[in-house]
């Protein structure tokens, strides 16, 4: 069975540039996160989806972060404009979910931002 | 807020240690918790886990004990190898938000 799949795995860019990262989380599973990991750090969310739901965005910063998982699979998140600190692993994760789902996360490589 | 706490790095061991890797959580209810392993230029894996108090999760030799009464889940392998070289995430899941929240990470340096 494939993973969770990241794209791209590496990405730089100058500030003030956009930037988009696109995941595909397992199959059947409803749950999809994006976590930031800064060097040295653990995984902090940023957001969760229930299929196409955003249900807990609390820790996105929404003036220049946005998330979208139109079709309730794959999901992309977007930077604009970026800025030196957003230099940083974003992880995609993805669960089975539902009332009865398992808290159990399965990880993508992820993506490695790079702002100059 | 919740919270997870772990040693803190790098462990550095001789091939065939015991190993142990501190981990305690704050004690909000009754959170599943997981040791998630991460190898260099690879993502998260999912190492083992444990749901209720007293529960042994194992998985590839290596073992963590969920302790209610001290609020830890402590990692240990008895005999650790270079391949296990790598960095180990305690988590915690919060029930509501279904979300985890990791300790810091401890990075395990086995020589041979």
């Amino acid at each position: 069975e494939a993973g969770v799949v990241q794209s791209p795995r590496y990405k730089i860019i100058e500030k003030k540039q956009p930037v988009a990262f696109w995941c595909n989380p397992i199959s059947g599973h409803n749950t999809l996160y994006w976590y930031l990991q800064n060097l040295g750090q653990g995984p902090e969310l940023l957001i969760r989806y229930e299929n196409e739901e955003a249900v807990d965005d609390s820790q996105l910063p929404k003036d220049r972060f946005s998330a979208e998982r139109l079709k309730g699979v794959d999901s992309t998140l977007k930077i604009q404009p970026a800025e030196l600190g957003d230099s940083a692993v974003y992880l995609c994760a993805s669960s089975p979910g539902g009332l009865a789902g398992s808290y159990e996360q399965y990880f993508g490589p992820g993506t490695r931002l790079t702002v100059t | 807020g919740n919270s997870v706490t772990q040693m803190e790095g790098p462990v550095t061991l001789s091939e065939e240690a015991f190993l142990t890797i501190n981990c305690t959580y704050t004690a909000t209810g009754y959170p599943s918790l997981f040791w998630y392993v991460q190898y260099p230029g690879e993502g998260l894996q999912l190492l083992l886990k444990a749901t209720k108090a007293d529960d042994k999760g194992s998985n590839k030799g290596f073992e963590a004990t969920y302790r209610k009464e001290t609020t830890s889940f402590h990692l240990e392998k008895g005999s650790v190898q270079v391949s296990d070289s790598a960095v180990y995430f305690c988590a915690r899941a919060d029930t509501g938000r279904r979300a985890l929240t990791f300790g810091s990470g401890t990075r395990l340096q086995v020589q041979p």
